[in-house]
């Protein structure tokens, strides 16, 4: 069974780093897309960040330059380095995988992440 | 970047009504779009993907249709499970991901 498991959020100060976590069971992240998805409280869908099986990365204009994707082979998990937070980069983190020849078939729970003084 | 406009932003409809859900795309996508389906503090549920395809599992009360700009998803017949917040997806670059700002279904 495939499951996505995020961890990592909480509460930090702006200006602060964090990074988020998410353990992939029922599949080998290395062979797909994996990406994140944060979605601010009470608005709509963000997509984040996207790591390719070949290993390129890609991000939104709003991360550029703070974020950072990565992937952990042997762990099988997918990473997110958050650098130089904001107020506006508070929102629930999912990860989700892209299937091939569809989209996001599989998303983790989600992980708040507060930037707040 | 592609821009996703999509309408209503709010339905009000009753059970076994018949709905649908615009989705425009500031240049065209072909086929590459995706619609998704999410409850109040749940994660988002694939329904359909490549404008057409019925993602497995889901009821066959949903369908979608388009191509190029324009893109629609249709609930043929409502149930109580379906009141939830629509929102479309284009995948034309998986670099560059784009959602619609969403359409949430409410009970009239």
């Amino acid at each position: 069974e495939v499951q996505l498991v995020e961890t990592g959020g909480g509460l930090i100060q702006p200006g602060g780093s964090l990074r988020l976590s998410c353990a992939a069971s029922g599949f080998t992240v290395s062979s797909y897309y994996m990406n994140w998805v944060r979605q601010a409280p009470g608005k709509g869908l963000e997509w984040v960040s996207v790591i390719y099986s070949g290993g390129s990365t890609y991000y939104a204009d709003s991360v550029e330059g703070r974020f950072t994707i990565s992937r952990d082979n042997s762990k099988n998990t997918l990473y997110l380095q958050m650098n130089s937070l904001r107020a506006e980069d508070t929102a629930v983190y999912y990860c989700a995988r892209t299937r091939p020849g569809s989209s996001f078939d599989y998303w983790g729970q989600g992980t708040l992440v507060t930037v707040s003084s | 970047d592609i821009q996703m406009t999509q309408s209503p932003s709010t339905l009000s409809a009753s059970v076994g009504d018949r709905v649908t859900i615009t989705c425009r795309a500031s240049q065209s996508i072909s086929s590459w779009l995706a619609w998704y389906q999410q409850k109040p503090g749940k994660a988002p549920k694939l329904l359909i993907y490549k404008a057409s395809s019925l993602e497995s599992g889901v009821p066959s009360r949903f369908s979608g249709s388009g191509s190029g700009t324009e893109f629609t998803l249709t609930i043929s017949s409502l149930q109580p499970d379906d009141f939830a917040t629509y929102y479309c997806q284009q995948y034309n670059s998986f670099s560059s991901i784009t959602f619609g700002r969403g359409t949430r279904l409410e009970i009239k």
